[in-house]
């Protein structure tokens, strides 16, 4: 069954932490996403990656950097954590090309930040 | 740039009746993808139903369907026969096919509850 894994289903930081969330898929997939989802917002788009060690910026990137060494690894990074970026994350997948059959998500993390 | 509305935040319906949850776009282009995404409790999203625009055919998965107006830019899901485990959140969701990769844009979402 393939998949994509988020390292953590539930996290809580302190306030000025440097925080790693981590998503590994094991699809062979080029695309990867990082979304953040909170009540009344749906998902925004914090960054995606078309390949190895290219990223590029979503809607809403401020506080976060992404880093992605290897094809089936997207990391997402909160530099500083700050009480406003308690939130769900959700880390997807797709193939890419432009026949686009959309994504596969991981189940998400829910961070808190206190 | 291209938006996605859902105008329900919530809907309520009994056991084996039928819904239809509302989707508008906005876009410029002429060849994109459509999608329905559900999130249970258990958070997994999963999809639902995907239409590519250039298919007049509106798609169908089992009791899920779709009425995809392109002129009126309009993408509803139509559950029928409606299960305690429909009971989730459902996203809309929208992707150019301008270029390889471009990342979806998600509706705010309709919480749809399911009562027997």
């Amino acid at each position: 069954d393939v998949k994509v894994t988020q390292s953590s289903r539930y996290l809580v930081k302190r306030t000025g932490e440097k925080v790693f969330l981590e998503c590994v898929q094991d699809m062979d997939h080029e695309n990867m996403f990082w979304y953040r989802q909170d009540p009344g917002l749906g998902l925004r788009l914090i960054y995606f990656s078309y390949d190895v060690k290219m990223k590029e910026k979503g809607d809403i990137p401020e506080g976060y950097s992404v880093s992605r060494e290897k094809k089936e690894r997207f990391s997402l990074i909160l530099e500083s954590a700050s009480t406003n970026q308690t939130s769900m994350y959700l880390c997807a997948s797709s193939l890419g090309g432009v026949a686009n059959y959309g994504y596969t998500f991981g189940s998400g993390t829910r961070l808190t930040v206190v | 740039a291209q938006t996605v509305t859902q105008s329900q935040p919530e809907m309520s319906v009994q056991e084996a009746e039928t819904v239809t949850l509302s989707c508008t776009y906005d876009t410029s282009e002429n060849n994109y993808y459509l999608f329905w995404y559900k999130q249970p409790p258990s958070r997994q999203m999963i999809l639902v139903i995907r239409q590519e625009a250039y298919k007049q055919q509106n798609a169908t998965e089992n009791r899920f369907s779709v009425n995809f107006q392109k002129a009126a830019k309009s993408f509803s899901l139509k559950i029928s026969d409606s299960q305690l485990g429909d009971t989730a959140m459902y996203f809309c969701a929208f992707m150019g096919a301008s270029q390889a990769g471009t990342a979806l844009i998600f509706g705010k979402g309709t919480t749809l509850s399911v009562s027997s």
